[in-house]
């Protein structure tokens, strides 16, 4: 099955400084990659995905890029607001009809802090 | 935002009760899911379903046990609730079709005591 590993598991920066967050993925067939933010005491909430045609998309200041050869995939937030602190989430799957989609697969989050 | 909801937010019960966890959604999803959150924070999926009368066991041995008899519900039990099952539980849809946005509740914590 799909194993997905998330590093780093915390993360603090300087309000206004940029955050990355990585993750690899073992399945080369997995073909959807969201992120979910996770604020205290809420489940979580899907910011971006990207699909496996694409290398980049971005929506404001959130990006995410794609390197499907290396299998990995990470989060980028640039000027970071101390709204942004929370635990992140990727995940993997293979989206497709009933038959070959399979579940989303979660990383294990990334506490971001972000200093004020 | 999801229209997908969870009661009770908070539970705290004695060893041995039987609880049961609701989960309910109005987007007409197949497809619905539950995790144990722990508080590493990892989330493990325990339980889900493709549709009514279906249900499949996740990832994570759970005592727990779901239904689906409609589409919009899909409780979860646990006939003896010990220590070890206090933790936060989530529960999540996603429709079967077309996009692949899997909406996550609020979320139940449940300590046992």
């Amino acid at each position: 099955g799909e194993n997905v590993e998330q590093h780093p598991s915390t993360l603090s920066v300087q309000e206004g400084d940029s955050a990355v967050i990585k993750c690899t993925y073992s399945d080369s067939a997995s073909n959807y990659f969201p992120w979910y933010k996770q604020e205290l005491g809420k489940g979580p909430q899907l910011i971006i995905d990207i699909r496996s045609n694409v290398g980049e998309k971005k929506d404001q200041r959130i990006a995410v890029t794609l390197n499907k050869t290396a299998k990995h995939f990470s989060l980028h937030i640039t000027e970071t607001q101390p709204e942004d602190s929370a635990v992140y989430f990727c995940a993997a799957s293979l989206s497709g009809s009933s038959g070959s989609a399979r579940q989303l697969t979660f990383g294990s989050g990334t506490q971001l802090t972000v200093l004020p | 935002e999801a229209d997908i909801y969870q009661t009770p937010r908070y539970l705290v019960i004695g060893t041995g009760k039987k609880i049961t966890l609701e989960c309910s959604q109005t987007m007409g999803h197949d497809k619905m899911y539950w995790y144990q959150q722990d508080p590493g924070m990892e989330l493990h999926l325990i339980h889900y379903s493709y549709g009514v009368n279906s249900t499949e066991k996740g990832d994570l041995s759970s005592e727990s046990t779901v239904s689906r008899i409609r589409t919009e519900h899909f409780p979860l039990t646990l006939e003896s609730a010990r220590p070890s099952h206090t933790s936060q539980y989530l529960c999540a849809s996603r429709t079967g079709t077309g996009t692949d946005t899997q909406y996550f509740g609020p979320g139940t914590r449940l300590t046992v005591l």
